[in-house]
């Protein structure tokens, strides 16, 4: 059973538009979200992150958006740029369940020159 | 920049030859991970300590084996390995950083079994 769940298997953008990515989750007991970035071949690095106790976080082109009563979280990338080119991962986890990310399956993102 | 680091990067070896994939960091992490991940599918926690002696399974069944003899190392066996095990492995490390955790990766280890 999947907890974190991201339904689109990838995503192309053209640059300088807006590159939205979306994430559900099931698990009630989640309080902290987070989206990491991978390129191939490499370990994924830590992007942005949100507690359960606000609906938005900011840094820079990059905001996550948390909407408890509908268990979803979304980035949102403006503008994007192709160095943006990547797979990014949402991930949860539960201070109950000793702070254990529990991560989606992914969304390839093409930002197209 | 995290300090976490995975050796070695890419390795082929043969079935039924034991290996151990190396992980460190010196962040003075308590808590380490590793997680298995096959190309376009998600990350899968196959093992995780919250520090030196405690070592647990996780939501993937894996047939290697971890230890945790230092805070900062933390390495993952193979006794025999198999071409199913094919796959890149990902180790992380973890503090716990107010009501969340920032976990920071290695760069990975490929791994393809002949």
């Amino acid at each position: 059973d999947q907890q974190v769940k991201q339904n689109s298997p990838s995503l192309s953008v053209q640059e300088g538009r807006i590159s939205i990515l979306n994430c559900d989750y099931t698990n009630s007991m989640f309080d902290y979200f987070l989206w990491y970035k991978k390129y191939p071949a490499e370990g994924p690095t830590f992007l942005i992150s949100i507690s359960s106790i606000k609906d938005k976080n900011e840094d820079g082109r990059f905001t996550v958006f948390l909407n408890k009563s509908a268990k979803h979280l979304s980035l949102h990338i403006v503008p994007s740029q192709p160095g943006d080119s990547a797979v990014y991962f949402c991930a949860a986890s539960a201070n109950n369940a000793g702070n254990m990310l529990t991560f989606g399956g992914g969304t390839r993102l093409m930002v197209k020159p | 920049e995290a300090d976490i680091y995975q050796t070695p990067r890419y390795l082929v070896i043969g079935t039924g030859k034991k290996i151990t994939l190396e992980c460190s960091q010196t962040m003075g992490h308590d808590k380490m991970y590793w997680y298995q991940q096959d190309p376009g599918m998600e990350l899968h926690l196959i093992h995780y300590s919250y520090g030196v002696n405690s070592t647990e399974k996780g939501d993937l069944s894996s047939e290697s084996t971890v230890s945790r003899i230092r805070t900062e190392h933390f390495p993952l066996t193979l006794e025999s390995a198999r071409p199913s095990h094919t796959s890149q492995y990902l180790c992380a490390s973890s503090a716990f950083k107010g009501k969340g955790t920032e976990a920071f990766f290695g760069q990975g280890t490929r791994l393809t079994v002949v």
